[in-house]
């Protein structure tokens, strides 16, 4: 059935590693969104995209980085320039231009943890 | 840019009682859409009800329903014959559905929910 994929669910880095967390969707959405959750704090938006080979900076786009190659795919890069990676990270898809259906779909979310 | 504000960190209700979400949505759009998220303790976000900013009617969804002031800039949620699976995190959140930020989700800080059986 259709959906969106995140995966890890739990992922470790260590100081210093770039890592990537991978977001896959068949719901045939043209938009795809990454978000960041942290405790006690709703969520802010790190990039989007709105088709494929497009994407734009955020509210907190530094020290991550993205690309949009397919429809399907959105994977962020959590770079070793990100100070305070350890956070929630949430993917997110919608059709774009459909006004009658604005709702985001979201995946299961993956959770990083800096060792 | 658009701001969303949930003054409430928490709220609590008993089993079968009503209890009403605070959120306030601030733009200069004048079409944009509201939804409110549930988050429950698997972190899964669930689109609980959306709400055009042009309906003046007021969206409901079984035991959901808000209340949107579009002048005082109020859109609050109401859970109605609570139920402990109702216990979440609720977020509020905005759409513009035009201008810079057309297409970008924003949401609020969340409110804490706790139903007491």
């Amino acid at each position: 059935d259709g959906g969106i994929t995140q995966s890890p669910k739990y992922l470790f880095r260590k100081e210093g590693q770039n890592v990537t967390l991978s977001c896959e969707q068949n719901l045939n959405h043209d938009a795809m969104y990454w978000y960041r959750q942290d405790p006690g704090q709703g969520l802010r938006l790190i990039y989007y995209s709105q088709i494929v080979n497009d994407f734009q900076k955020g509210d907190i786009a530094e020290g991550y980085s993205v690309s949009r190659e397919k429809k399907e795919s959105f994977p962020l890069t959590v770079t070793s320039a990100q100070k305070n990676p350890t956070a929630f990270y949430l993917c997110a898809t919608a059709p774009w231009g459909d006004s009658s259906n604005y709702g985001y779909t979201f995946g299961s979310g993956t959770r990083l943890t800096v060792v | 840019a658009q701001t969303v504000t949930q003054s409430q960190p928490e709220m609590s209700v008993q089993e079968a009682e009503t209890v009403t979400l605070s959120c306030t949505y601030d733009t200069s759009e004048s079409d944009y859409y509201l939804f409110w998220y549930k988050q429950p303790p698997s972190r899964q976000m669930i689109l609980v009800i959306r709400q055009e900013a042009y309906k003046q009617q007021n969206a409901t969804e079984n035991r959901f329903s808000v209340n949107f002031q579009k002048a005082a800039k109020s859109f609050s949620l109401k859970i109605s014959d609570s139920q402990l699976g109702d216990a979440a995190m609720y977020f509020c959140a905005g759409l513009n559905a035009g201008g810079t930020s057309y297409g970008k989700l924003t949401f609020g800080q969340g409110t804490i929910l706790t139903v007491h059986p």
